[in-house]
């Protein structure tokens, strides 16, 4: 079983410049999230999905869009990139709503650097 | 402000050992408490929870503990291996509300052969 794919990996991006963080789930959950990692601090939620057609912000919103068009596909748009946002960004998904449960599956984390 | 704290950035235990891992809250109404697991390069995995109706809660040589009055819980691996190597984060919610996941900064916990 995939799980949760995340791609790129690794991005290196200029200020100012855009792009999409993708993932997708295989496990048919209704829920997804993004969270971002900064170093030696804990994952923060960007924004979370319960649902096609449904998304909502998390704690730290500010400088991203999503969609969720499809239950496997959860997006994540960067908008003119700035240094702030260098950071590792982690997909996950769950069966319910991961607060209920805790159980979020995620996937292996992209690495985007903004210089 | 942290809600949830996890004052240590590194443990280091001997293999065989016990390892314990440390968390704190500060908000009174979080009622669902989680260890996660993250090896390098991976997105991190559920380990175990606890809620805050128990005390205790345990998986194999996984344990979690839970003082609600002195708003600290606890990670106990009993006996540690070096495949436990890994940073360990502590998570917080409130349940009842439908409240997101609070994550701790997280332990590095290294066990050495």
């Amino acid at each position: 079983n995939a799980g949760v794919t995340q791609t790129p990996k690794f991005r290196i991006l200029k200020i100012g410049q855009s792009m999409t963080l993708q993932c997708t789930q295989d496990m048919n959950h209704n829920y997804m999230y993004w969270y971002r990692q900064d170093p030696g601090m804990g994952l923060k939620l960007i924004y979370y999905s319960v649902g096609a057609g449904i998304t909502d912000k998390g704690e730290v919103p500010n400088g991203y869009n999503v969609s969720r068009s499809t239950t496997e596909d959860f997006p994540l748009r960067l908008e003119l990139a700035a240094p702030s946002q260098t950071s590792v960004y982690f997909c996950a998904s769950s069966r319910t709503w991961g607060g209920s449960t805790g159980e979020l599956f995620f996937g292996e984390g992209s690495r985007l650097t903004v210089l | 402000d942290q809600q949830v704290k996890q004052n240590s950035p590194s443990l280091s235990v001997q293999e065989g050992r016990i390892s314990i891992l440390n968390c704190d809250y500060t908000n009174s109404m979080f009622d669902y408490f989680l260890w996660y697991k993250k090896y390098p390069a991976e997105g991190p995995t559920f380990l175990i929870s606890i809620s805050s109706i128990k005390d205790k809660n345990e998986d194999g040589r996984f344990t979690v503990f839970l003082n609600k009055s002195a708003k600290h819980l606890s990670l106990h691996i009993v006996p540690s291996q070096p495949g436990d190597s890994a940073v360990y984060f502590c998570a917080a919610t409130t349940r009842g509300s439908q409240g997101n996941l609070i994550f701790g900064k997280g332990t590095k916990l290294s066990v050495k052969p």
